[in-house]
């Protein structure tokens, strides 16, 4: 069974930073490009980024381009989220999710807050 | 970035209706569009792909069609479990995008 489990969000102050986390089970993770997508309290999806299998390719909303650093180590089957300089506006449930068209597998996400 | 617009926003129906959500692309796509479930609490669920393909595991009264510009999600015989917001999604290119979300209600 596929498991995506993300871990490492939290309330953080304006400009701070945060790491997330998502290990991965049952599947071949170094064979899937694997993506960010975040959702705001009551919102929408909103996709934040994507990472090709070994890392070559890689992209970013224009919201998070210059701050947020996506990663992934293919040994631990872990996706990373560095996320610098955060704002109130990066406050969301972010979602590690596999797929490089359709997103197939979805975790239950990790809450970040950005409040002072 | 390309701009997808579901409509209705939302919609109330009882079971045993017929539903249909639409989605434009702000640009054609082909067939590069997917269709998410999600229920409150819930992570998305995904659907369709290909536009019109039914993703394993899913009931076969769901159903997508369409190309280019213009897609549809169909739900034959509304149940009480599939009250919910449904997301369109476009990758044909990046950024991914999403469209704003249909809300299924209980008339």
């Amino acid at each position: 069974e596929v498991q995506l489990v993300e871990s490492g969000g939290g309330l953080v102050k304006p400009g701070e930073s945060l790491r997330l986390s998502c290990a991965a089970s049952g599947f071949t993770f170094s064979s899937y490009y694997m993506n960010w997508v975040r959702q705001a309290p009551g919102k929408g999806l909103e996709w934040v980024s994507f990472i090709s299998t070994s890392g070559s390719y890689i992209d970013y909303a224009d919201s998070v381009k210059g701050r947020f650093t996506i990663s992934r180590d293919n040994a631990k089957s872990s996706l990373y989220l560095q996320m610098n300089s955060l704002r109130a506006e990066d406050t969301a449930v972010y979602y590690c999710v596999s797929g490089s068209y359709r997103l197939d597998h979805w975790g239950l996400g990790t809450l970040v807050t950005v409040s002072s | 970035a390309i701009q997808l617009t579901q409509s209705p926003s939302s919609l109330s129906a009882s079971v045993g209706d017929r539903v249909t959500i639409t989605c434009r692309t702000s640009e054609a796509i082909s067939s590069d569009l997917a269709w998410y479930q999600q229920k409150p609490g819930q992570p998305p669920k995904l659907l369709i792909y290909d536009a019109s393909s039914l993703q394993s595991g899913v009931p076969p009264r769901f159903s997508g069609s369409g190309s280019g510009t213009d897609f549809t999600l169909t739900i034959n015989y509304l149940l009480p479990e599939d009250l919910a917001t449904y997301y369109c999604q476009q990758f044909n290119s990046y950024p991914r995008t999403f469209g704003q979300g249909t809300r299924v209600e209980n008339k």
